[in-house]
């Protein structure tokens, strides 16, 4: 049973580009959330998918977008890359049908870099 | 959403019980409390979660009052392995839920002395 799975690890990007970055979920599955998270910080809440929808948004300018494929699957857009966008990008994914206890899956991240 | 209070870092020696205090002030009914650990370069890991009175699992336990403004994390008999850095979050996960953002503070970071 595969476990949330991100790609790519690793990622140099210049100042201004744009980048994608993917998550699968864990099977059965149907929710995925991205996090952002700096060097030495907690992760920050970026946005939450579910049904193809954008459901909850954190404090994150409109560069930040996302999208869910029919297959649960989830990427993550960012454009006019900034020095301030380097850090470790987290994919989380959960049921949103199992009520109150639903706890999060994270995948081990996509390390952005800008320079 | 019900922001939490834990010490930024504790030190513990191999084999002791380490107890971690998370304050949650203005939990909401609604609201689960979840703990996760995290190594680093890696995302964080579920470690136990609970509504109120006393969770145990196969790694840990939680201990809630019945005010519900804390808890506490337990982790018996720590190994080196235990070094990591911990998490308290309080939230509403429910479907339907005014909001499903789990805020992380910056968590506690636990160093396990040999």
């Amino acid at each position: 049973d595969a476990g949330v799975t991100q790609s790519p690890t690793h990622l140099i990007k210049t100042r201004g580009q744009q980048v994608t970055l993917r998550c699968s979920p864990k099977s059965g599955h149907d929710t995925v959330s991205w996090y952002q998270q700096a060097l030495g910080q907690g992760p920050q809440f970026i946005f939450q998918y579910y049904e193809e929808e954008e459901r909850q948004r954190g404090n994150f300018p409109d560069r930040f977008s996302g999208h869910q494929f029919p297959n649960y699957s989830s990427e993550l857009n960012v454009n006019a890359l900034l020095l301030g966008d380097s850090a470790l990008y987290l994919c989380a994914s959960s049921r949103f049908a199992q009520g109150n206890y639903s706890p999060l899956h994270f995948g081990n991240g996509t390390r952005l870099t800008v320079t | 959403l019900a922001k939490t209070t834990q010490p930024i870092s504790m030190d513990s020696y191999e084999g002791q019980e380490v107890n971690i205090t998370c304050s949650h002030n203005n939990i909401a009914t609604n609201d689960y409390i979840t703990w996760y650990q995290q190594f680093p370069s890696q995302g964080p890991r579920f470690i136990i979660q609970g509504y109120k009175t006393k969770v145990t699992n196969e790694v840990a336990s939680l201990f809630i009052p019945a005010d519900r403004k804390s808890s506490t994390l337990s982790l018996p008999r720590v190994s080196l392995s235990d070094t990591a850095v911990y998490y308290c979050l309080v939230g509403d996960h429910g479907p339907g839920a005014g909001s499903y953002q789990l805020t992380f503070g910056k968590g506690t970071k636990l160093s396990v002395i040999p």
